[in-house]
């Protein structure tokens, strides 16, 4: 079946460091591919998506890369703020499934 | 604000004891879902409703039933609830069911802690 890995956290950083987190899927065909964000105490918002191989999405700074030859879709971003610390998850849907997400990143960026 | 609304926020069990987790939409969203939330394992999804009217078992269904009331609400329950079953509880919804588009709307979330 359709499954999702990211990167192990938790991940710390400096503020204004550059970030990448890694995530890598396994499907069959040409899945949808998404990053959520989940501020703390709060439900997890979409935060950038790619719907077909080499497409780029990108959010708030935030960029990711569809990339079908290495089955991956890493989250980065140039220079992290505070702000951006937070919960991130990787996630891909394919037809008429389900959306399923990889275990989540937990970033932390200090000041 | 439109989204999806969950209730209640916070809530403690025990061992044996029964209770609904409720989640409503004002979307106008045709499918809706109930995942868990456990640390290492992001989320995992327990039941979905494709449409009102009807329902499916998702990865982790055992220990729970859902009701789609009508369009706008989906709730979760716990008949006799386990320590197992401590998590935290998110409702979704998206317009359509495998929406390329991703589009899911999630709630706040319940805390739920089993004792």
């Amino acid at each position: 079946g359709n499954s999702v890995t990211q990167m192990e956290g938790p991940v710390t950083l400096s503020e204004e460091a550059f970030l990448t987190i890694n995530c890598t899927y396994t499907a069959t065909g040409y899945p949808s591919l998404f990053w959520y964000v989940q501020y703390p105490g709060e439900g997890l918002q979409l935060l950038l998506k790619a719907t077909k191989a080499d497409d780029k999405g990108s959010n708030k700074g935030f960029e990711a890369t569809y990339r079908k030859e290495t089955t991956s879709f890493h989250l980065e971003k140039g220079s992290v703020q505070v702000s951006d610390s937070a919960v991130y998850f990787c996630a891909l849907i394919q037809g008429a499934q389900k959306l399923v997400f990889g275990q989540g990143t937990r970033l932390t960026i200090n000041p | 604000n439109a989204g999806v609304t969950q209730t209640p926020k916070f809530q403690v069990l025990k061992t044996g004891q029964s209770m609904t987790l409720q989640c409503a939409q004002d979307m106008n969203h045709n499918s809706m879902y109930w995942y868990r939330q456990d640390p290492g394992m992001g989320l995992r999804l327990i039941y979905y409703s494709a449409s009102e009217g009807t329902t499916d078992k998702g990865e982790v269904p055992n220990g729970y039933n859902v009701s789609r009331l009508n369009k706008r609400e989906f709730s979760l329950r716990l008949e006799s609830a386990a320590p197992s079953q401590t998590s935290v509880y998110f409702c979704a919804s998206v317009q359509g069911q495998g929406s390329k588009g991703g589009g899911y709307t999630f709630g706040s979330g319940t805390r739920l802690t089993v004792v």
